[in-house]
This record gives structure tokens, sequence and C-alpha cells, in this order.
């Protein structure tokens, strides 16, 4: 059973601060990392696709780092907007199985 | 294009009783994936699709639920009989390949009384 987890399971920040989760994953036959976005009553919607070893995306203020090596990614939100208020989730998958675990995700609440 | 569609949005059965769920994916995308969101569990995956073919239904939780993909616009997650603990909500998503982004529906919310 491949074992995705996200912390910290939730986080409270204010507007304009920045701030940044983890994402770990095993680290053996790595094959994709996915980071979404899921806002409450709505669908996750993608963030990131991420494939090789010291990957680095950018989308506005938001970034996402990879080590397959070591199984960890980070999410950074720099300058937090109550708009960023969301659930992210990492997904990960591998060689073998060729299909996205999720993690818990991370709950992010930006108060103004 | 108007992204995945699931139908319906909500439904509230009793148990015993069948249910379908629907799903039209992204026009082009080559892969469908059926996933289930449960407090307990999170996210995760029932089955999945390429070009109309199940891949992987591992994920399926017994032999009550089923899945079908007679086409490539049209997906179905069937449950018979169907009880309780299937109240979750289920989304579907599709994608252009196994490791691409996946695009996901509104989700079903479904409620087993």
């Amino acid at each position: 059973i491949l074992n995705v987890e996200q912390s910290p399971q939730s986080l409270h920040v204010q507007e304009g601060d920045s701030t940044n989760f983890t994402c770990s994953f095993p680290s053996s036959n790595f094959y994709a990392l996915h980071w979404y976005r899921w806002e409450t009553a709505k669908s996750p919607e993608a963030l990131f696709v991420m494939t090789l070893n010291g990957d680095e995306k950018k989308k506005g203020r938001i970034s996402a780092t990879l080590n397959t090596k070591e199984g960890y990614s980070y999410l950074y939100i720099k300058g937090s907007q109550p708009e960023d208020s969301a659930t992210y989730l990492c997904a990960f998958m591998n060689t073998g199985f060729q299909k996205l675990v999720f993690g818990t995700g991370t709950r992010l609440l930006v108060s103004p | 294009d108007a992204g995945v569609i699931q139908s319906p949005r909500h439904e509230v059965t009793e148990m015993g009783q069948e249910v379908t769920l629907r799903c039209k994916p992204i026009s082009g995308h080559d892969y469908l994936f059926w996933y289930r969101q449960t407090m307990m569990r999170g996210l995760e995956l029932l089955i999945y699709f390429n070009n109309n073919v199940p891949i992987d239904d591992s994920g399926m939780p017994e032999d009550r639920f089923s899945a079908k993909m007679p086409n490539a616009s049209f997906s179905t997650l069937k449950i018979q009989p169907s009880e309780p603990r299937d109240s979750a909500v289920y989304f579907c998503a599709s994608s252009l390949g196994v490791v691409t982004e996946a695009f996901f529906g509104q989700g079903t919310r479904l409620t087993v009384v």
C-alpha cells in the first residue's frame, strides 16, 4: 500500500503571510507527483504535475519543488490571499501502480 | 469544452436500491477515472479506463460496484444493491495520459438511507 502523507493537516494564516506545506511519498520507483487545489463545494483543480527530481514549478504566487530521492515535495504560497483558502492535495504515482494515490490534503484558511 | 460532466449532482436513495452515476469525459481524453471521497479515507480511486477499457478496478470495494465505458464519451458507475455505507461524493475525472493532470467533474453526492 502506497502511503502519501501531507502536513500540516490544517493551517490558518493571515492575509499577506507566506506559507508552505509538505507532501511525503515513497522514494522508490517514482513516476509523477501532482498538486491539486480543492475549494469547498467545487472539484479539485490541477496546479502542477512534476516528474523530474529537482523540478520547480510556479503559477503566480504558488510554487512547488520536488525531491524524488528523499520523497518529498513542498508547495509554497507567497503573500496568501483569502481566495487561496482551499484544501491542497498532492497525489503520487509510481512506476508499478501507474495510478494516482492522493494524500488527505492540507486545509488552508487565510483570514483577511 | 464544458469540462467533465457528471449526473446527477445529488442522489438520495433507499438501501437496497440500484444507483447509477453518469460521467461524460472531456473530448479527446483517453483516460477516465472514478473516485470516491469520504471523510475517513479521503479521495480514493475506484477504477480507471484507458480507451474505454478498464485497466485497474482494484479499488472497487465490492461486487456490488460495477463500472462501464461503452464509448469514449460516456461512463457509468453502478451500485446494486446500495447500502448506507456507500454514502459519499463520487467524482469522475479524465485526462490525456495516465501521468498528465486530471480534470474532475463536479461530483455526485450520494446519500443512501
